[in-house]
Order: structure tokens, then C-alpha cells, then sequence
């Protein structure tokens, strides 16, 4: 089955650094990798998408990665701010039905001022 | 403004009980989606559904139950059979036709505490 592993729980950094989360998978490799930012007690937030045939794709202060060698995905937020804190959640998008996205269990950043 | 709307937003049962939870959207979705979420894990998919009056199992089906009856809504009833119904539960819709990315959009979820 597929197994998805977020580096850690959490991850603490100093405001105005660069924090890096980690989402690696075994198994088969996805068509897409999305992140999504969660809140304590609020659904997801859809951020950023990256599909298998590209390396890196930015939004804002947001930046990610994709090496389908590695079986890895990064996710990096520049400039952080306490504002950043959250939980990071990581999908693997298969596209092959409905039934496609495989979570995984989140890495909660907490940006310290 | 379009969104998804859970409610409500905490719930207390009591064993034995069934109870359900309320999906809107009003974004013109085709797909809609229940997930669970527990500490530690990552989110589990107990249903989702493509076109009204069509809904499939997910990875975690047993002790719950939905329908499809509208485009908009899409409830959940958790039944007494469910072992361990205290959880996080996340309503999630999509305009996934079966081709490129599955980007969801998720409700606030609905927390269920089982007394």
C-alpha cells in the first residue's frame, strides 16, 4: 500500500528564516504532489501543485519541489512569519478515480517572532 | 461567497446513538468526499461520491453511511456500529471528472465527541 511520511511532527523556526518541510512516498509515483495548510480545528487549505514532469514551482513565498528519484517533495517557505504556523499536509495525486489522494500526517510549524 | 459548510461544528453522542452531519456546497462540485481525521494520522477517506445518487466506499466505510440525493449535499450518519466514532470529520468537494489533479476544497469540519 502506499505509505507517505512527513519528516516530523513538528518543526520550529525563527521568524525571517527559511523552513523546509519534507514529504516523502514509496510505492508508486503520483501524477501530482499538492500541499495543504491546516489550522487547529479548520479544514485544509489547498496551497500549491506540482505535477511529476516539473522540478519546482513558486508561489509568493512559497516554493516546491518534486524529485520523482527520491521519491521526495519539499516544501520550503522563505521569509517565514508567525503567521506561517500551521500544520503542512502533503497528497499524493494519482488521478486514476476519485479515490486518488493519499494524505499524509502533517508537519506542524510553529514560527517563532 | 462559495464554500462548504459543515455543521455542526461539535457534536456529542452517546453510545448507541446514531447521528449525522450536515455537507453543503454551493460551488457547483461534482465530487464530494468525507474524510476522518484522528491525531497522528493522516486523513482517512470513509466515502465519497462522483454524481447524485452514486456514492462509494473509502479506505474506512464500516459504521457509516451517506447519501446523494442533491448536487449540494452530501450528509454523513455515523452509526452505533462504528467502534470509535471521536474524531475530527472533514467534508471535502471537488470538480474532478476523472482526468487532471484532484485539488479539494474542505469544509471547517465537524468535531464528534462520543460520551
Amino acid at each position: 500500500s502506499q505509505k507517505i511520511e512527513q519528516n516530523s511532527e513538528a518543526l520550529n523556526i525563527q521568524e525571517g528564516k527559511t523552513a523546509t518541510l519534507t514529504c516523502n512516498y514509496t510505492n508508486y509515483s503520483p501524477a501530482y504532489l499538492q500541499w495543504y495548510r491546516q489550522d487547529p480545528g479548520r479544514g485544509p487549505v489547498f496551497l500549491l501543485l506540482i505535477r511529476e514532469n516539473e522540478k519546482e514551482k513558486r508561489k509568493e513565498r512559497l516554493k516546491v519541489t518534486f524529485d520523482t528519484t527520491l521519491k521526495q517533495s519539499l516544501f520550503h517557505i522563505t521569509a517565514s512569519q508567525p503567521a506561517d504556523s500551521a500544520t503542512y499536509l502533503c497528497a499524493l495525486d494519482k488521478t486514476a478515480g476519485a479515490n486518488n489522494l493519499f494524505f499524509g500526517t502533517g508537519t506542524r510549524l510553529t514560527v517563532i517572532p | 461567497d462559495g464554500g462548504i459548510t459543515q455543521s455542526p461544528k461539535y457534536l456529542f453522542r452517546k453510545e448507541g446513538q446514531n447521528v449525522t452531519l450536515s455537507c453543503e456546497q454551493n460551488l457547483n462540485h461534482d465530487a464530494m468526499y468525507w474524510y476522518r481525521q484522528d491525531p497522528g494520522q493522516g486523513l482517512r477517506l470513509i466515502y465519497y461520491s462522483q454524481i447524485v445518487n452514486d456514492f462509494q466506499k473509502g479506505d474506512i466505510a464500516e459504521g457509516y453511511s451517506v447519501s446523494r440525493e442533491k448536487k449540494e449535499s452530501f450528509p454523513l450518519t455515523v452509526t452505533s456500529a462504528q467502534k470509535n466514532p471521536t474524531a475530527f470529520y472533514l467534508c471535502a468537494s471537488s470538480i474532478y471528472r476523472g482526468t487532471g489533479a484532484n485539488v479539494l476544497t474542505f469544509g471547517a469540519g465537524s468535531r464528534l465527541t462520543v460520551l
